[in-house]
């Protein structure tokens, strides 16, 4: 299993600009979750979903979409790309009466927005 | 709501000292507790966990356990080494939260030779 993976890696947007990022697991687990790390804060979730069409906001949905068309993937959309929004973003992901919260992470991606 | 909170960092320890790293907590329900690992540019690992009070986590050498009475969840390892180097966050959660983790800020844990 590749468990949960994340492109891209890096990326650099302008103001305004939109991007998706985009998130995939193949271990069949229906909780998918977005995060971002800013230094020194943390990890805030933005999104969540618990099952293929279902998804709620989470702490800091602002600025952010997201779809969950299959149980594999859940990519996170931002539509007007602002300073703000310069941070890491994990994807995680939990199966279904797995242990009380155990989530599996990505790598990351490092977005800056300029 | 739930919160958890550690001890800031950054801990800047020698190779084969004793490490501490505090976590107390605030849940509604009765929480599960969480050491997660992030070592430089990875993403989260799962390091260890507790489901209930007085359970000890273990793994790698490192140590937790979960007790109620104080709220807290503190991370220990006797002797630590370089490789230990990374950033170390406690999270819980529980099922009043739909087991949505909630995370501390971490802790940066640098070790040096």
């Amino acid at each position: 299993n590749a468990g949960v993976t994340q492109t891209p890696k890096f990326r650099i947007l302008k103001i305004g600009q939109s991007m998706t990022l985009q998130c995939t697991q193949d271990m069949n687990h229906n909780y998918m979750y977005w995060y971002r790390q800013d230094p020194g804060m943390g990890l805030k979730l933005i999104y969540y979903s618990v099952g293929a069409g279902i998804t709620d906001k989470g702490e800091v949905p602002n600025g952010y979409n997201v779809s969950r068309s299959t149980t594999e993937d859940f990519p996170l959309r931002l539509e007007l790309a602002a300073p703000s929004q310069t941070s890491v973003y994990f994807c995680a992901s939990r199966e279904f009466g797995g242990t009380e919260g155990e989530q599996y992470f990505g790598p990351g991606t490092r977005l800056t927005v300029t | 709501g739930n919160s958890v909170t550690q001890m800031e960092g950054p801990v800047t320890l020698s190779e084969e000292a004793f490490l501490t790293i505090n976590c107390t907590y605030t849940a509604t329900g009765y929480p599960s507790l969480f050491w997660y690992v992030q070592y430089p540019g990875e993403g989260l690992q799962l390091l260890l966990k507790a489901t209930k009070a007085d359970d000890k986590g273990s793994n790698k050498g490192f140590e937790a356990t979960y007790r109620k009475e104080t709220t807290s969840f503190h991370l220990e390892k006797g002797s630590v080494q370089v490789s230990d180097s990374a950033v170390y966050f406690c999270a819980l959660s529980d099922v009043v939260s739909n087991y949505k983790l909630t995370f501390g800020k971490g802790t940066l844990l640098t070790v040096n030779p």
